[in-house]
């Protein structure tokens, strides 16, 4: 199995939808857990730390559970913007620990 | 403003020659990490240094060298030694007592001719 999976898409929705993303990992312990966005050619970027209760930042809501190993990402009111691909991202506890990157799903907006 | 920046954005070099890419950072940040990324994969660790003069083996780190002279630079190597060379490199950053996450510069390209 590998480390962490994800749904390479292309999830196309129009504007103003509402998607949502998984991801499963493998390593029970994980304990970091992180959605990245990448443009197209361009270095990805902290869209999002995912805590245990679940957290929300405007339009998106990551959720964790730890029991089935999955981490959700759901962007609401979707905006051409927001077309790119979603890394998940997952780390052991602490310290510097090395991230594993799933290959990302796609998600592309259309008017 | 702070940062992490890699420079050059494009490199091309020739089967057989050394090319050194660098990565800066003003973050203060004392681990730095270099990724290699092919089309259509997932991001893989090369190197990685939690504090100068020290770095630890990815895992790919074969055909690579890297140094942590200076707690704002972490050169990466690509040696002919590398049989594919051709990619995506991105170093990141991460703080002490961070949640892990990292922050990335703007990436290398590196295609080998």
């Amino acid at each position: 199995r590998k480390e962490v999976e994800q749904d390479p898409g292309p999830f196309n929705v129009p504007e103003g939808a509402t998607v949502a993303f998984n991801c499963t990992y493998s390593n029970s312990a994980s304990q970091s857990f992180f959605w990245y966005r990448q443009d197209c050619r361009k270095e990805p970027k902290l869209l999002m730390s995912v805590y245990s209760s679940g957290n929300e930042d405007g339009r998106f809501t990551a959720q964790l559970n730890r029991a089935s190993q999955y981490i959700s990402l759901l962007i609401r009111d979707s905006k051409l913007s927001d077309s790119a691909t979603y890394l998940c991202v997952v780390a052991p506890l602490g310290g510097y620990s090395t991230l594993t990157f799933g290959k990302g799903t796609m998600l592309l907006v259309s008017p | 403003d702070g940062g992490i920046t890699q420079s050059p954005k494009y490199l091309f070099r020739k089967e057989g020659q050394n090319v050194t890419l660098s990565c800066e950072q003003n973050l203060n940040h004392d681990a730095m990490y270099w990724y290699r990324q092919d089309p259509g994969q997932g991001l893989r660790l090369i190197y990685y240094s939690q504090i100068v003069n020290d770095f630890q083996k990815g895992d790919i780190a074969e055909g690579y060298s890297v140094s942590r002279e200076k707690k704002e630079s972490f050169p990466l190597t690509v040696t002919s030694a590398q049989k594919n060379p051709t990619a995506f490199y991105l170093c990141a950053s991460s703080a002490t007592g961070s949640y892990n996450e990292q922050f990335f510069g703007p990436g290398t390209r590196l295609t080998v001719l």
